[in-house]
């Protein structure tokens, strides 16, 4: 069975400071791994994804991820925070078969600091 | 494109009342899901759909039901609504299941009191 584990529930950095959320997965057959955020009162968007190829993935506002099999982890990071990252985040991960869901990890609150 | 309308966005109930809520998307996605989300517990899968009737439990079914009788309406059902079902529901669909981006619905605040 598939599974996230997103350590700690909340993180809170400066403004242009590193952004650093950390994903773990376990997973029986090679995953895709998502990472998705949550602003206040809305509904998720996705950030990015990794299937195959390039195991560093670009999202969208500035955001990359960089897939390790070894440590079967999937972290997120932004170089510089920006007062509008703040928001909920979410790793999730499903399996390659046709019929495959996602599982969620617990996600992280992001705050960011003047 | 719209993409995925959930309704009602709020929503209080009285325990034992029963009601249904929405979802419709137009991207003509075969795979939709519910998920409850609640504080620091992540989302929870409480049913999927892979197509026009068809429907499948996931982790969390239990005082819910759904229906997928056409491939932009995937309703869920709550019957004798209990406290343990205040959450927030969202709604989503995606092109090929757990391998494609699934998108979200603005999701429905319910509370039962």
């Amino acid at each position: 069975a598939q599974s996230v584990t997103q350590l700690g529930s909340h993180v809170s950095v400066s403004e242009g400071a590193l952004v650093l959320l950390r994903c773990n997965y376990s997973s029986s057959v090679p995953p895709y791994l998502f990472w998705y955020v949550q602003y206040p009162n809305q509904g998720l968007q996705l950030l990015l994804k990794y299937t195959t190829g390039a195991t560093l993935v670009k999202g969208i506002n500035g955001f990359e991820a960089e897939f390790k099999k070894s440590e079967t982890s999937f972290h997120l990071t932004k170089p510089s925070a920006h007062m509008s990252d703040a928001a909920e985040y979410f790793c999730a991960v499903s399996e390659a078969g046709a019929n495959s869901k996602l599982t969620f990890g617990k996600g992280i609150t992001l705050s960011v600091r003047p | 494109n719209a993409g995925v309308t959930q309704t009602p966005k709020f929503r209080i109930l009285k325990i034992g009342q029963s009601m249904t809520l929405q979802c419709t998307q137009d991207m003509n996605h075969n795979y939709m899901y519910w998920y409850r989300q609640d504080p620091g517990m992540g989302l929870k899968l409480i049913y999927y759909s892979v197509g026009a009737g068809i429907t499948d439990k996931g982790e969390v079914p239990n005082g819910y039901n759904v229906s997928r009788s056409t491939t932009e309406d995937f309703p869920l059902r709550l019957e004798l609504a209990a406290p343990s079902q205040t959450s927030v529901y969202f709604c989503a669909s995606s092109y090929e299941g757990g391998r494609t981006e699934a998108f979200f619905g603005q999701g429905t605040r319910l509370t039962v009191v």
